[in-house]
């Protein structure tokens, strides 16, 4: 069956401290994967996304990075967390006919 | 290229219809529907790639206007189910493909009331 995996679910982090979600896909194979990020009360707003192993496209200059290490792994990072961090972080895979989100991984930073 | 959702909240009893709208200044490939619960992650509703086509399922039904790259997604006879905010997301042509990047609406906050 098909299913995307994202992890932890819930994290907080100090200012300054580094940052790695993690998101899998079970499935299919050369998936096109996405990080968005929404913070409280807003809509989603669209960080990386990655075509293929290696291929990362960033929508916005901010502290984050991304990899795709492997063809259904693809990887969030921050080496410094600011206060600004703080969010709803979601993973998405790009299925025929819709987007199919991981669960989320509410990050605070404090 | 944000796509504008309008309105930004509704609040609704049992029963009653609703009908949001999503408009973009760019050509659109595709517009997709989403709801989100409080706490959890989105939920594909449904996706519209031709002009002019609609599509639904039970009560919640879309539409696609390519001309005007205007979407609205029409809810009859509410249910407290529905309850959630209702995202669209739009790519837009020339993208490079379906499914290859998203933009979502700020969302719409439904609020339905026994």
């Amino acid at each position: 069956s098909q299913t995307i995996h994202q992890w932890p679910a819930t994290l907080v982090q100090p200012v300054g401290s580094p940052l790695s979600l993690e998101c899998t896909v079970e499935g299919t194979s050369n998936p096109n994967l996405y990080w968005y990020r929404q913070a409280a009360g807003r809509g989603l707003q669209l960080l990386f996304y990655s075509v293929g192993i290696g291929q990362i496209s960033s929508e916005v200059p901010q502290n984050l990075s991304a990899s795709r290490p492997q063809d259904r792994q693809f990887i969030l990072s921050s080496k410094k967390l600011l206060l600004s961090d703080s969010g709803f972080y979601l993973c998405a895979w790009a299925r025929v006919g819709g987007y199919t989100f991981g669960s989320g991984t509410r990050l605070t930073v404090v | 290229q944000q796509p504008v959702q309008s309105p930004q909240a509704v609040i609704l009893r049992e029963g009653e219809d609703a009908v949001i709208n999503c408009s973009s200044s760019k050509a659109l490939y595709s517009v997709h529907w989403y709801r989100q619960k409080h706490g959890e992650a989105p939920v594909f509703l449904m996706i519209l790639l031709k002009g002019g086509e609609q599509k639904g399922h039970d009560k919640i039904s879309a539409s696609f206007n390519e001309k005007k790259q205007q979407s609205s997604l029409y809810l009859t006879a509410s249910q407290l189910s529905y309850s959630g905010t209702y995202f669209c997301g739009t790519e837009m042509k020339g993208s490079g493909g379906s499914n290859y990047k998203l933009t979502f609406g700020k969302g719409t906050l439904l609020t339905v009331n026994p």
